[in-house]
């Protein structure tokens, strides 16, 4: 009974790195969600995809790409890391459109870009 | 953007007291839900409400919608300790996902 899992759960990066973070579920969830968390901005919509193999911008989409090949993964990569993205990444899935049923979240990605 | 504004951004309370907050949207929603976020966690879904509902109870929560003034207020009575976290509002937007307010943090003392 997983759920939503992320990995990794800490990263540091050096500016004009790359990465990917990896969500996982096991609900078959058909809608998926990367928002980021900073301090005293509540979250923020970074990308988001209603099925295999679409995806569509959220409110902060600059800066990163995803990509949701298989229905039980979303990933969330940064293609040249900026300390801007400083923050912690959570994703979370649910069954209904718009979070209709409520949203399953991960535990989150803590990344520090340096 | 539409978007849930909690009130207050802080609240101490002592075990055994309720716990009321507030959230405001700007416009029109199908449904709102409540999260709770330990520290360093992830979120938890409470509750959700929709449009058509007035008022909606969760064994200590009790949630409270009022359309015509886009607000909702989350109780939670006789708080424990346990019951230390932030508490999040979100509301849906049609097409998109949901959009999350800044957060309460709640601190309730023994």
């Amino acid at each position: 009974n997983a759920g939503v899992t992320q990995t990794p759960k800490f990263r540091v990066l050096k500016t004009g790195q790359s990465m990917t973070l990896l969500c996982a579920q096991d609900m078959n969830h058909e809608y998926m969600y990367w928002y980021r968390q900073d301090p005293g901005m509540g979250l923020r919509l970074i990308h988001y995809s209603v099925g295999e193999g679409t995806t569509a911008k959220g409110e902060v989409p600059d800066g990163y790409n995803v990509s949701r090949l298989k229905k039980q993964n979303f990933l969330l990569g940064l293609e040249s890391a900026a300390p801007s993205q400083t923050s912690v990444y959570f994703c979370a899935s649910s069954y209904l459109p718009q979070g209709g049923d409520g949203y399953t979240f991960g535990s989150g990605t803590r990344l520090t870009v340096v | 953007s539409q978007q849930g504004e909690e009130d207050p951004q802080a609240l101490s309370i002592q075990e055994g007291e309720n716990a009321t907050m507030n959230c405001s949207y700007k416009t029109s929603i199908n449904n709102l839900q409540w999260y709770r976020q330990n520290s360093g966690r992830g979120l938890v879904h409470l509750i959700l409400i929709r449009s058509n509902e007035r008022e909606k109870h969760s064994g200590r929560l009790r949630v409270t919608l009022d359309t015509s003034k886009k607000s909702s207020s989350l109780l939670i009575t006789a708080s424990r300790a346990a019951d230390t976290a932030s508490y999040f509002c979100a509301t849906d937007k049609a097409g998109t996902a949901l959009i999350f307010g800044k957060g309460t943090t709640l601190s309730v003392s023994s």
